[in-house]
């Protein structure tokens, strides 16, 4: 278990729809890092967030958005959903501020949506 | 952007026998590559990365290797066991991005 807790684990809904991945980071870290796993195109880093702010940004659609809040736990949104979206989605957290490679990252469980 | 290339996309060993998966990037300006494990259904987990600076990197079984000249770095698995088996992706990062290898799925062999 690496202390980094996901919500929910599946998700089944409908084209066009919107829905919101919640993540809680392991306590006291600070960063929180998004990514999808899909078959088509494998693990990608969508976006990074620290302390509230974003901190880096990877292939991340403009129908999707992330949030991080004061008690650092972060949502990540994601509307008009098309059955392209249907992935496995991750958060990882880290302590520090730096970028994605700047340190050890710690994943969550995921959360697998499925768009029909 | 970046690109890794990643190699082989399966791997069958035997028991007790030794694995490499190697990986390439493009990005010169990348500096730090970890490996992860992934089980199936089941998150990615750190199993040892190397900073730009490094040229080798041993745990126990597993070693990585860097060569920033060339732009390539392996991960080295000896004297595998069943409980390897699973798939393996390299990253190559910078401050600003992560970008994944293809995944290598290993099988080891009873």
């Amino acid at each position: 278990d690496s202390g980094v807790t996901q919500t929910p684990k599946h998700l089944i809904t409908a084209t066009g729809q919107r829905v919101t991945l919640r993540c809680s980071p392991r306590s006291g870290d600070l960063s929180v890092y998004w990514y999808q796993q899909s078959l088509d195109q494998g693990l990608q880093f969508l976006i990074q967030y620290y302390n509230g702010e974003e901190r880096a940004k990877g292939n991340i659609l403009e129908r999707f958005s992330a949030q991080q809040f004061p008690d650092l736990h972060s949502e990540l949104n994601l509307s008009s959903l098309e059955l392209g979206d249907s992935a496995l989605y991750f958060c990882a957290s880290s302590p520090t501020s730096g970028g994605p490679g700047t340190d050890t990252q710690y994943f969550g469980p995921g959360t697998r949506l499925t768009v029909l | 952007g970046e690109n890794v290339e990643q190699h082989p996309s399966t791997l069958s060993v035997q028991e007790g026998d030794s694995a490499v998966i190697k990986c390439t990037y493009s990005d010169s300006a990348s500096n730090y590559f970890p490996w992860y494990k992934q089980e199936l259904g089941k998150r990615p987990q750190l199993i040892i990365d190397i900073r730009s600076n490094v040229g080798e990197k041993k745990d126990q079984r597993i070693a990585v290797t860097l060569n920033k000249t060339a732009k390539h770095f392996s991960l080295h698995i000896t004297e595998t066991q069943p409980e390897d088996s699973a798939v393996y992706f390299c990253a190559s990062t910078d401050y600003q991005k992560v970008t994944f290898g293809t995944g290598t799925k290993l099988q080891v062999i009873p």
